[in-house]
């Protein structure tokens, strides 16, 4: 079936940094795009990045383009987000989902397997 | 992209069946068929219940179905249960590789 845990949420000063990690297990991890999904307290969910198998293609939301960076290890079966310059408006939990494609294009737009997220505060 | 358009609220007595709309516009929803919907009690993660507009993930009862007409799709659940009261959220493909969701909508069991 799959499973996926993330960690290193915790509490953060505005403009500072923060690292998210996700160990995949259960799947063929290296054979799947990823993405992160964030909710804020209270509000909705929102996509965040997404990065293809091999890690050569990644997209991002504008409002963490510049900021934010995911990236992977496949031998680890690993996904990471490297959160910069945080803000306020960037508080939510995180959440890694494993992604799936549409189309004869293939197109990454939906999610079957989400880990249980991890709490990421900016605050002073 | 804005997110996508959904009632904040929708309710239903056990047994009936309730429509939950999702619009969007001819770049995103009505641009192709990759809608999916999730369902998520408070606390939890998510949990895919329809993809690519029409289709169900095994284990998801039939009571769940989906569908698309222009800018909009819906979800609709028959036989409402007690189990079903949780927010939903619909998604669409962006474009260039992103991914866009509704603003969800929580259904009520009277």
């Amino acid at each position: 079936e799959g499973q996926l845990v993330e960690s290193g949420g915790g509490l953060v000063q505005p403009g500072g940094s923060l690292r998210l990690s996700c160990l995949a297990s259960g799947f063929s991890y290296s054979t799947y795009w990823m993405a992160w999904v964030r909710q804020a307290p209270g509000k909705g969910l929102e996509w965040v990045t997404n990065i293809k198998q091999d890690g050569s293609e990644k997209y991002y939301v504008d409002s963490v383009q510049g900021r934010f960076t995911i990236s992977r290890d496949n031998a680890k079966n690993s996904l990471h987000l490297q959160m910069n310059g945080l803000r306020a408006d960037d508080t939510a939990v995180y959440y890694c989902a494993r992604s799936r494609v549409s189309g004869l294009k293939v197109k990454p737009n939906w999610f079957d397997i989400w880990g249980q997220g991890t709490l990421v505060t900016v605050s002073s | 992209h804005s997110a996508l358009t959904q009632p904040r609220s929708v309710s239903g007595s056990p047994g009936q069946s309730v429509t939950v709309s999702c619009t969007g516009t001819s770049s995103d929803v009505g641009a192709n068929n990759f809608v999916s919907w999730y369902q998520q009690y408070p606390g939890n993660a998510p949990k895919l219940i329809i993809y690519d507009v029409t289709k169900r993930p095994s284990g998801v009862p039939d009571r769940f179905s989906g569908s698309k007409s222009g800018n909009t799709a819906s979800l609709t659940i028959s036989g409402l249960q007690s189990e079903d009261e949780a927010d939903y959220y619909c998604c669409s493909y962006g474009g260039t590789y992103t991914v866009i969701f509704g603003g969800g909508t929580t259904l009520t069991v009277l």
